[in-house]
């Protein structure tokens, strides 16, 4: 059974760097069969793609974050890591990472609430 | 490209079928068939239940049942039970430059 777990500040300074890690477990991070991502949802609104990244590619981002996002996987911890650089308070959501199969979200961890306030 | 378009809410009586429309484009739900949909508990993780448009995850239940007709895909839930209340969300493949298109969720109401 594929399980993912968030960890990371819940409280980050407007200007600074968001880093949020994902461990997995019950499927090899390094497996071609998955891709990694980070999504995020708004306070009361819907989801949104941040980056995904697949062991044998590079990473993808959604345009509206214009570089501030960078995704990458460690397969010596069997974790992936999302830095959102610059934050403002327009970044302030729950961030969850999910594993992609057959172009799908199979797998989510229980999501992280980030808000960005000084 | 704009996110999907979803209805915000729609309700219905315990045992009746509802169908939930997820609007897209030519770019995305019309020329991939890898629609996903997602069900979220309030406080809770979204779940898959349907991807490739019409195939179940292992474990989800086959009152869950979905369809696409050129841009449009759909979710139907029949005989609607009072734990199927929660939002939906659809998502559509896109490619280049977004990749995976969101709907903004349906908020589903067992009456």
């Amino acid at each position: 059974q594929v399980q993912l777990h968030e960890s990371g500040p819940g409280l980050v300074k407007p200007s600074q760097t968001l880093s949020l890690t994902c461990s997995v477990s019950g499927a090899s991070i390094g497996n071609g069969g998955y891709c990694w991502s980070w999504i995020r949802q708004h306070p009361g609104q819907g989801l949104g793609l941040v980056g995904y990244i697949c062991y044998t590619t590079d990473a993808y981002y959604t345009p509206s974050l214009k570089g501030r996002a960078t995704v990458s996987v460690d397969t010596s911890t069997s974790q992936f890591s999302l830095r959102l650089t610059s934050v403002t308070v327009a970044d302030t959501a729950v961030y969850f990472c999910a594993g992609i199969q057959s172009n799908s979200f199979h797998h989510w961890g229980q999501g992280l609430l980030v808000t960005v306030s000084s | 490209q704009s996110a999907l378009t979803q209805a915000a809410s729609v309700s219905g009586t315990p045992g009746q079928s509802i169908t939930i429309p997820c609007a897209g484009s030519g770019g995305d739900v019309g020329t991939y068939n890898l629609v996903s949909w997602y069900q979220q508990h309030p406080g809770t993780a979204p779940k898959l239940i349907l991807y490739d448009v019409d195939k179940r995850p292992s474990g989800i239940s086959d009152r869950f049942s979905g369809s696409k007709s050129g841009n449009t895909a759909s979710l139907t839930i029949s005989g609607l039970q009072p734990e199927d209340e929660a939002d939906y969300y659809c998502c559509s493949y896109g490619g280049l430059p977004n990749f995976w298109l969101f709907g903004g969720g349906t908020k589903v109401t067992v009456l």
